[in-house]
């Protein structure tokens, strides 16, 4: 079935320094992959997708690179900031034939200035 | 406003009694999905409403309920509340069918049973 593995948290860095959040999926289909952050108190929200395989997405200096050869899509930051403290969610939409998608467990990212 | 909220925020609830959530949005989205989230797990999907049609998941059809009355309510109702309810539920919205769009969740209700 489909699966997403990401690392697991809490993972603790200083600001200024990088950051990568791992992300492996599994899946037969042809998905659109997202990572979607949540911050204290409020619900999920989109951070960026990449829709299509070999094609980088990016936002608020996040990036990821939608990688099919070795089903990966890690998230990464050069230099973290304190207001990046949140909790970072890798998620798998399998096809657009279906409204089921599979979240990751979360990594919770916290910056200490 | 790209607003999804979520009532209560917190819900107190004793074992054996029935419990409702209310989500609403007024992005006029077509779907409408509620998820269960659990300490160290991922967000379970446990339903979803495309326009006027319900689909539940198979592992949690028994448990769970759901109403949407008009495009911009949805409900989330348990009938018969146990502790392993206990548990965050988000309410999420996309503009339509596909789980290639965008979702957007409100700040959850936090479900606590005794």
């Amino acid at each position: 079935g489909d699966s997403v593995t990401q690392t697991k948290g809490p993972v603790t860095l200083s600001e200024g320094t990088s950051l990568t959040v791992n992300c492996s999926y599994e899946t037969k289909q042809y998905p659109t992959l997202f990572w979607y952050v949540q911050y204290p108190g409020e619900g999920p929200q989109l951070l960026f997708k990449v829709p299509k395989a070999n094609e980088k997405g990016s936002n608020r200096g996040f990036e990821a690179t939608y990688d099919k050869g070795t089903t990966s899509f890690h998230l990464q930051k050069a230099s973290v900031q304190e207001s990046d403290s949140a909790v970072y969610y890798c998620v798998l939409a399998p096809s657009s034939n279906t409204n089921k998608v599979v979240f990751g467990t979360g990594t919770r990212l916290q910056v200490l200035p | 406003d790209t607003t999804v909220k979520q009532n209560p925020r917190y819900k107190l609830a004793r074992v054996g009694k029935p419990v409702n959530l209310i989500c609403s949005q007024t992005m006029n989205h077509d779907t409408m999905y509620w998820y269960q989230k659990k300490p160290n797990q991922a967000p379970k999907l446990l339903l979803f409403y495309y326009d006027k049609i319900l689909n539940r998941e198979a592992d949690t059809f028994e448990k769970f309920q759901s109403s949407r009355p008009n495009n911009s309510f949805c409900s989330l109702y348990i009938g018969s509340a146990g502790l392993e309810y206990s548990a965050m539920y988000l309410c999420a919205s996309s503009s339509d069918w596909g789980g290639s769009y965008e979702q957007y969740f409100g700040p959850g209700t936090r479900l606590t049973v005794l």
